[in-house]
C-alpha cells in the first residue's frame, strides 16, 4: 500500500506569511508525528497524535506553530507569521501504535525556506 | 532536548570496510531504534532492539545494546557505496515520543 505522503515537497515563502503543511499517514495508523530537522541537525520532535486522545504538543517551539488531525487521517501543520529560523525540513511519520513499541514510517518531508 | 547522541558525527570509509557508529543516551529506555536517512529526507527504520536484548542482527547490520553504559552501537559490515547516508538512533523517552540523536553521516567511497 501507499506510504506516508507529504505536500508540498518544497515551499518557499516570505517572512511573515503563514504556511500550511500536509501529511497523509498510512491508512489504519493511529499514531502520527511531526518533526523538524534543521540543516545538518537531528530530528526535533514537534507534536504527536494518537487516535482520539489529546495530542502531545510539548515539542511545539512557539504559539506560532499548531497542528490538527482529522480522526485518524490527514494532519496539517500550520506555521503563522513565519520567520527565517523556521526554515527546515518538516517530517511526518505514522505508526500503527505507540512510538515506544512500533516502527515509525516517515514521509519524504517538506522543505520550507523562509526568505 | 536530544536524548541520543551519536558518535562519530561523520565517518568516511572505503567500500568493503566495516562502519561502526555509537549512540549514547541518558535515561532508562524500553527500546532503542536505528534509522537511516538519505539526502536529508524521510527516514527508514533499520532495526529495533529491546532493553532486555544485548545484540540483534539484520542482514549486514549488527546492533548491540549495553543498558549499564546507556549505549548502543550499529555495525555495518562489508559496506557499499549505497550505504552512504545519515544514521540516527532513537530512544523512547516516555510512552509517547521517540527522541532522535543528532546522527552520524557515513560516506562510503567506491
Amino acid at each position: 500500500g501507499a506510504g506516508v505522503s507529504q505536500s508540498p515537497s518544497n515551499k518557499v515563502t516570505e517572512k511573515g506569511k503563514d504556511v500550511e503543511l500536509r501529511c497523509d499517514p498510512i491508512s489504519g495508523h493511529t499514531a502520527l508525528y511531526w518533526y523538524r530537522q534543521r540543516l545538518g541537525q537531528g530530528l526535533e520532535f514537534l507534536i504527536y497524535f494518537q487516535g482520539n486522545s489529546a495530542p502531545d504538543k510539548s515539542g511545539l517551539p512557539s504559539d506560532r506553530f499548531s497542528a490538527e488531525r482529522t480522526g485518524e487521517s490527514v494532519s496539517t501543520l500550520t506555521i503563522q507569521r513565519t520567520q527565517q529560523e523556521d526554515s527546515a525540513v518538516y517530517l511526518c511519520a505514522s505508526s500503527s501504535s505507540g512510538p515506544s513499541t512500533d516502527t515509525q514510517y516517515f514521509g519524504p518531508g517538506t522543505r520550507l525556506t523562509v526568505l | 532536548s536530544q536524548q541520543g547522541e551519536e558518535d562519530p558525527q561523520a565517518l568516511s570509509i572505503q567500500e568493503g570496510e566495516n562502519a561502526t557508529m555509537n549512540c549514547s543516551y541518558k535515561t532508562s529506555i524500553n527500546n532503542l531504534q536505528w534509522y537511516r536517512q538519505n539526502s536529508g529526507r524521510g527516514l527508514v527504520h533499520l532495526i529495533l532492539i529491546r532493553s532486555n536484548e544485548r545484540e540483534k542482527h539484520s542482514g549486514r547490520l549488527r546492533v548491540t545494546l549495553d543498558t549499564s553504559k546507556k549505549s548502543s552501537s550499529l555495525l555495518i559490515t562489508a559496506s557499499r557505496a549505497a550505504d552512504t547516508a545519515s544514521y540516527f538512533c532513537a530512544t523512547d523517552e516516555s510512552t509517547d515520543k521517540l527522541i532522535f540523536g543528532t546522527g552520524t553521516r557515513l560516506q562510503v567511497f567506491p
